[in-house]
């Protein structure tokens, strides 16, 4: 069975602490793994990884993946209180194109 | 902004009524994914359709029907409502330069 599994559930840090988000995974056919934030609304889109290695960067937030040892993390440096949210994670297959996600870490971040 | 919307945002509708949600989308994806959202769950996929009138299940597909008669317009049909059905439902396209997913605003069904 797929499944997507990230830890930890949730988190509470002050303002300007980095945080490390884990995600692994069980999935056939793996074609890419995605990171979204969610706050109260809709997922948005952070970053795509296909390839094992390469760092994905952006602003304060950064992500690798591992295809070897099957997970990917996602950094936030310099935590600021907007990047309170869900943020989830999420395996694309290449079988039927489907996604399968993680139920999510939480992240508040206190000032 | 990737040209989603979702209607009904919001209904409250009772057990045993019929219930459509409707996506659009205005940028012509191949696409298009129904998704539910619950706490402790995660979001888990309904049905998901690769082009018009070309539809799969997905991993909570009981109870639900789909249908795409055009590309722009994926809807999601609750035939017989329950209240385990009580959730909220995002739709979700496939596109960009990396085929990544792109989410609707969701849209909140409760079942009373």
């Amino acid at each position: 069975e797929d499944k997507v599994v990230q830890s930890p559930l949730s988190l509470v840090v002050h303002e300007g602490d980095t945080v490390t988000l884990n995600c692994s995974y069980e999935v056939t056919n793996f074609r890419s793994l995605l990171w979204y934030k969610q706050e109260k609304k809709a997922p948005t889109f952070l970053f795509m990884l296909t390839s094992s290695g390469i760092e994905k960067k952006s602003g304060r937030l950064s992500s690798i993946l591992d295809k070897k040892e099957l997970f990917s993390i996602l950094n936030i440096t310099a935590t600021q209180t907007g990047d309170s949210a869900i943020y989830l994670c999420a395996v694309g297959t290449n079988t039927g194109n489907q996604f399968y996600f993680g139920t999510g870490t939480s992240l508040t971040v206190i000032p | 902004d990737a040209g989603i919307t979702q209607s009904p945002r919001h209904k409250v509708t009772e057990t045993g009524t019929p219930v459509t949600l409707r996506c659009h989308q205005t940028e012509n994806h191949r696409y298009m994914y129904w998704y539910r959202q619950d706490p402790g769950h995660g979001l888990r996929l309904i049905h998901y359709s690769y082009g018009v009138k070309d539809t799969d299940k997905g991993e909570v597909s009981d109870g639900y029907s789909v249908s795409r008669s055009k590309t722009e317009d994926f809807l999601l049909t609750l035939e017989s409502a329950t209240s385990s059905q009580t959730s909220v439902y995002f739709c979700a396209i496939r596109g960009g330069p990396s085929y990544e997913q792109y989410f609707g605003p969701g849209t909140r069904l409760t079942v009373t």
